[in-house]
């Protein structure tokens, strides 16, 4: 069964303070790895898309990573208005481009 | 880049009351639409793919008679959550993927805030 998990379920930050939260995936087949970021009351809103192991993307304070079994998305200097959840999803082949998401890591960061 | 409307984004009503949703791609076509509910503090849960001039299929546990999904364009699918009680209280959110590219990723409305007295 395919499945996402991501840690930590909260993670409190002062501004600069760097961090990493992590991702771990199950699925039979990756088509892609997607972060997506949340802010309360809106709908998600599409950060990165990766498709294989060892592709990185970046911007602006976000870098995401993927290895085989887990995705990173490494926070640099973060500043407040990087508070929001952090979700994580991953699509398989043959699944009519469903999304599984993980629980997300609600980010706050503190000036 | 690609936007999805989601209308109404808040809904207070009685019990009993059937609700409709409204999801559009403004700019782009959506073959599949996706609906999702989150609870508070919780993911999104997969309800419904909704699929262009055919069926809907939902996710296991899913009622689809309670959950009516029409997708009657390539810009437009509607959620309509039928007799509703409290305990369908939720924020539903959908999501549309632009029919040109399937490696683009879906792109979600800003959800719809549905409260049952």
């Amino acid at each position: 069964e395919d499945q996402v998990t991501q840690s930590p379920e909260a993670l409190r930050l002062q501004e600069g303070e760097s961090s990493s939260l992590n991702c771990s995936y199950t699925v039979s087949g990756l088509r892609g790895l997607f972060w997506y970021r949340q802010d309360p009351g809106k709908g998600p809103e599409f950060l990165f898309t990766l498709y294989s192991a060892g592709e990185e993307k970046e911007k602006e304070r976000l870098k995401a990573t993927l290895t085989k079994k887990e995705s990173f998305l490494h926070i640099t200097a973060p500043k407040p208005e990087d508070s929001a959840t952090y979700l994580c999803a991953v699509q398989g082949w043959n699944q009519g481009g469903k999304l599984i998401f993980g629980q997300g890591t609600e980010l706050s960061v503190k000036p | 880049g690609a936007v999805v409307s989601q209308h109404p984004s808040w809904v207070i009503c009685k019990s009993g009351t059937s609700v409709k949703i409204e999801c559009r791609s403004l700019d782009f076509q959506a073959t599949t639409m996706f609906w999702y509910r989150q609870f508070p503090k919780q993911s999104l849960m997969l309800m419904a793919t909704s699929n262009e001039g055919s069926k809907a299929t939902y996710e296991q546990g899913v009622e689809k008679d309670k959950f009516l999904i029409n997708h009657a364009s390539l810009t437009l699918s509607t959620l309509t959550v039928t007799s509703a009680h409290p305990e369908d209280s939720s924020f539903y959110i959908c999501s549309a993927r632009d029919l040109g590219d399937s490696n683009q990723p879906q792109h979600f409305g800003d959800g719809t805030r549905l409260s049952i007295l």
